[in-house]
């Protein structure tokens, strides 16, 4: 059964930089898995902010960026402000439908 | 505006029958694939189930599978999920979301309905 990995938690410094990691069980994302991230505070519908590996959703800011570093994807908070303080998933697509990561609870402080 | 809202969730008995419904408005809804998300609580997001737009291509994840059914009626711009023979780990919020295709993500999410599983 493929699982998507990603870090449990993260903390980053207000101004900081921090990168979230998303990986597969077995063998590597690439961009053929059109990786998505999504931002969720509590009791929030999920946000979408990374489409296709790199693309920012409209309204985004530009301290977001995503990419794919080795064999993972991977999500770039520059400039980490407190309203940053969220949980992050990494959903990729299997083909028929998608695959979410455990997500990753990040803390700015 | 583009928007999505679930409605029908509720408490279930084990072994039990709900049906959640989305409504969908601001976009041609016959155009797009949709997608049911899960969160149970306390827990991470998961993947349920989703539709094509016509109705022709119907996925579901593994622990669904043959308990629940999704469906649509595009006249009524409306998404269900018929969900049978409820376990106590079916207890989740339940999202509706729409997929942007060529790019395989879901762009617009719903609020969510919640669904509690309990005798």
């Amino acid at each position: 059964q493929t699982v998507v990995t990603q870090e449990p938690s993260f903390s980053v410094s207000p101004g900081g930089t921090v990168t979230l990691t998303c990986g597969l069980s077995s063998g590597s994302v690439s961009i053929n898995y059109y990786p998505s991230w999504y931002q969720q505070t509590p009791g929030q519908a999920p946000r979408t902010l990374i489409y296709s590996t790199h693309t920012r959703s409209s309204g985004v800011p530009d301290r977001f960026s995503g990419s794919i570093l080795g064999n993972k994807a991977a999500l770039t908070i520059t400039g980490a402000q407190a309203d940053d303080e969220s949980d992050y998933y990494c959903v990729l697509y299997m083909g028929s439908g998608f695959l979410f990561g455990g997500g990753t609870k990040l803390t700015v402080l | 505006e583009v928007q999505l809202v679930e409605s029908g969730g509720g408490l279930g008995q084990p072994g039990g029958s709900l049906r959640l419904s989305c409504a969908a408005s601001g976009f041609t809804f016959s155009s797009y694939t949709m997608n049911w998300v899960r969160q149970a609580p306390g827990k991470g997001l998961e993947w349920v189930s989703n539709i094509g737009s016509s109705s022709d291509s119907i996925h579901y994840a593994d622990s669904v599978k043959g308990r629940f059914t999704i469906s649509r009626d595009n006249a009524k711009n409306s998404l269900y999920l018929q969900m049978n023979s409820l376990r106590a780990e079916d207890t989740a919020v339940y999202y509706c979301a729409k997929m942007r295709f060529p790019y395989y993500y879901m762009d617009v999410w719903g609020k969510g309905t919640t669904v509690t599983v309990s005798s």
